[in-house]
């Protein structure tokens, strides 16, 4: 059982176009985060979200918790082709449990073609 | 200084060879993890050392053996390794074990290292 549902699992768009990415739980995390990763490397972080309702702007990426702190959106606005790479939510467990036990969904890999 | 170092970046070995993986940070942490991942999937979580010690073994097989020499260094022994185990191995702390709501435990991940097993 996936406990984080990421949805789409590929999205290959336009130079120029917008795009969201969901991750779905029917858990309640502390916080979450979102990473993008590029081939042969590791995952680096892009945000952590920690309050419902939280928003949060990195240039041309907004990042949303919900209000019930079990789902997430990432929006990208006018992609570009360095935007292009896997997409990785990861829900952080509650108060007292092990940090590092991140419960990771299964990834968004996202192309953006010139 | 925000890093997790990896080494080495790449390594291919054989079945019967012995090797090791090691990794490394000096911001102080005092929980480092061992994450396999495959190409393509999410990273999954294999070792949790907390304050030096084993806290965490996610049943992985006895082939791959953790080792915390001390709290900056993390490292992961391999020994008669299957070619499934191929895969790119990530390293990763946090400044404390456990979660508190207060704090910023941000996870921080090494770059990886690329495991071939022929």
């Amino acid at each position: 059982t996936q406990l984080l549902e990421q949805s789409p699992q590929f999205l290959s768009i336009q130079e120029g176009e917008n795009l969201t990415v969901y991750c779905n739980s029917s858990s309640v995390f502390s916080s979450l985060q979102w990473y993008r990763q590029e081939p042969g490397e590791g995952p680096v972080l892009l945000v952590t979200v920690v309050t419902g309702g939280e928003v949060k702007k990195l240039k041309r990426l907004t990042f949303q918790f919900g209000d019930a702190r079990k789902d997430s959106s990432l929006h990208i606005t006018a992609a570009q082709t360095g935007d292009t790479g896997l997409y990785l939510c990861a829900g952080a467990p509650r108060r007292g449990s092990t940090l590092g036990r991140l419960y990771f969904g299964r990834g968004t890999q996202l192309t953006v073609w010139p | 200084d925000t890093e997790v170092t990896q080494t080495p970046k790449h390594l291919v070995m054989g079945m019967t060879n012995k090797k090791s993986l090691k990794c490394e940070q000096h911001m102080g942490h005092r929980a480092m993890y061992w994450y396999k991942q495959k190409a393509k999937k999410p990273p999954e979580l294999m070792f949790v050392y907390s304050y030096e010690k084993l806290s965490i073994n996610e049943s992985v097989p006895s082939r791959f053996s953790p080792e915390c020499p001390n709290s900056s260094l993390l490292n992961l022994h391999l020994h008669a390794l299957q070619p499934e185990d191929s895969a790119l191995y990530l390293c990763a702390s946090t400044p404390l074990p456990f979660r508190d709501r207060d704090s910023g435990n941000t996870i921080y991940f090494g770059e990886g290292s690329w495991l071939t097993v022929v």
